[in-house]
């Protein structure tokens, strides 16, 4: 099972882009990374899912490096209403599970 | 809205007691998840059933328990509670087992007193 690590905290100016990055040296080769949303006292909400390179949606954007040992979710321009945890998940094949880490805080200022 | 139904929303009961959690998965999604959150915790996993059938477990106590029906709804029982069990509790479903886009529920405040 692949382990994540990433920053326990952040802090950001509103309108600024953030990046978090989050490390998975032992990530298999079927696992995709996957990153969550979660407001406090509401379910986490999927952002964004990716396998190698870049992947880009309305939300956000995934980078991930040639040999896919971490992975940077980048946030265009963030705003007040981004304030949340961010979890980075890795799973792949029929044995996972869909384990959250302890994610990143993230805390967006004026 | 996740088009995850989870009920109810808050429960308030006494140590001791048993409780049920219900949850409704998005509909045509086979596999239901079920986590727990305490207070500033982070999301443990409890376990996951694909149509019907358990698929993994993970830090689940004994004295929890969980099925999933034909009609793919989800049930959590908790039972003998103790205080450390208050919690919030998400259901979250997806469509197939290894699916990593799940979708999550608003979550069951359970406070035990």
């Amino acid at each position: 099972l692949a382990k994540t690590t990433q920053p326990i905290s952040m802090d950001s100016y509103e309108g600024q882009e953030v990046n978090i990055t989050c490390s998975h040296n032992n990530i298999a080769t079927n696992d995709y990374i996957t990153w969550y949303q979660q407001f406090p006292s509401q379910g986490p909400r999927f952002i964004i899912q990716g396998y190698k390179t870049k992947v880009t949606n309305e939300v956000a954007s995934l980078f991930i490096p040639a040999d896919r040992k971490s992975s940077t979710l980048s946030l265009p321009r963030v705003s007040l209403s981004d304030t949340a945890v961010y979890y980075c998940l890795v799973r792949g094949g029929t044995a996972s599970k869909l384990t959250f880490g302890t994610g990143t805080r993230l805390q967006v200022t004026l | 809205d996740s088009g995850v139904t989870q009920t109810p929303k808050h429960l308030i009961t006494a140590t001791g007691q048993r409780v049920t959690l219900r949850c409704s998965p998005r509909s045509g999604d086979l596999s239901v998840y079920w986590y727990q959150q305490s207070l500033d915790q982070g999301l443990q996993f409890l376990i996951q059933y694909y149509n019907g059938e358990e698929r993994a477990k993970g830090n689940i106590l004994e004295r929890f328990s969980a099925q999933q029906f034909p009609d793919l709804h989800s049930e959590l029982n908790l039972s003998s509670l103790e205080l450390g069990d208050s919690a919030l509790y998400f259901c979250a479903s997806s469509v197939a087992a290894e699916n990593t886009e799940a979708f999550f529920g608003q979550g069951t405040r359970l406070t035990v007193v």
